[in-house]
């Protein structure tokens, strides 16, 4: 089955600093992969995602890219903000059928202000 | 609309007891998941199903059963809690094939200590 590495587990950033979160999975056949973020005590929720055929996908202050040869993807978070301290986790599935997730192990992500 | 609700909040167990956790979603969703969260280890399939009467092993099944009997419901149940249990338990559902993002919808997630 398909398995999601992330890294790193804990990153703490300056305020108005940019923020890298990189992931890998081992699925080629994988072709969807969102990312979550988890505030304390909250329920995850998505935040953007990127499908196999787009290199790079961009929302606002948050970005994706994804290497498909490489099989690595990451999340790009630019002008850190105090409310972007949360756990972000990436994830991959296949397109149609069942569409499980498979989820990294995430990032503890603080803002310092 | 309510989206994903979870029943109960917080459960504390002892070993050996059983519990059932409910699931409800109110968005018509065909595909619904159960996951488990521990430190370290992020969010792991435990149970899911694609459609009402269907379900289906995920990552780590062993030791939970579900049933989806009603598509709007999906219920987790535990026979016999082993501490190796205690986690927080978040269902999800989703509409299948949604383009462009097959976003799932997250429950607020049940705290449960197995002593």
């Amino acid at each position: 089955g398909e398995n999601v590495e992330q890294h790193p587990s804990t990153l703490s950033v300056q305020e108005g600093d940019s923020a890298v979160i990189k992931c890998t999975y081992s699925d080629s056949a994988s072709n969807y992969f969102p990312w979550y973020k988890q505030e304390l005590g909250k329920r995850p929720q998505l935040i953007i995602d990127i499908r196999s055929n787009v290199g790079e996908k961009k929302d606002q202050r948050i970005a994706v890219t994804l290497n498909k040869t490489a099989k690595h993807f990451s999340l790009h978070i630019t002008e850190t903000q105090p409310e972007d301290s949360a756990v972000y986790f990436c994830a991959a599935s296949k397109d149609f059928g069942n569409e499980k997730l498979t989820f990294g192990t995430g990032t503890r992500l603080t803002i310092i202000p | 609309n309510a989206g994903v609700t979870q029943t109960p909040k917080f459960r504390v167990l002892k070993t050996g007891q059983s519990m059932t956790l409910l699931c409800a979603q109110d968005m018509n969703h065909e595909y619904m998941y159960w996951y488990r969260q521990d430190p370290g280890m992020g969010l792991r399939l435990i149970h899911y199903s694609v459609g009402e009467g269907t379900t289906a092993k995920g990552e780590v099944p062993d030791g939970y059963n579900v049933s989806r009997l009603k598509k709007q419901n999906f219920l987790l149940g535990l026979e016999s809690a082993a501490p190796s249990q205690t986690s927080v338990y978040f269902c999800a559902s989703s509409r299948p094939g949604t383009l462009p993002r097959n976003e799932q919808f997250f429950g607020p997630g049940t705290r449960l200590t197995v002593l």
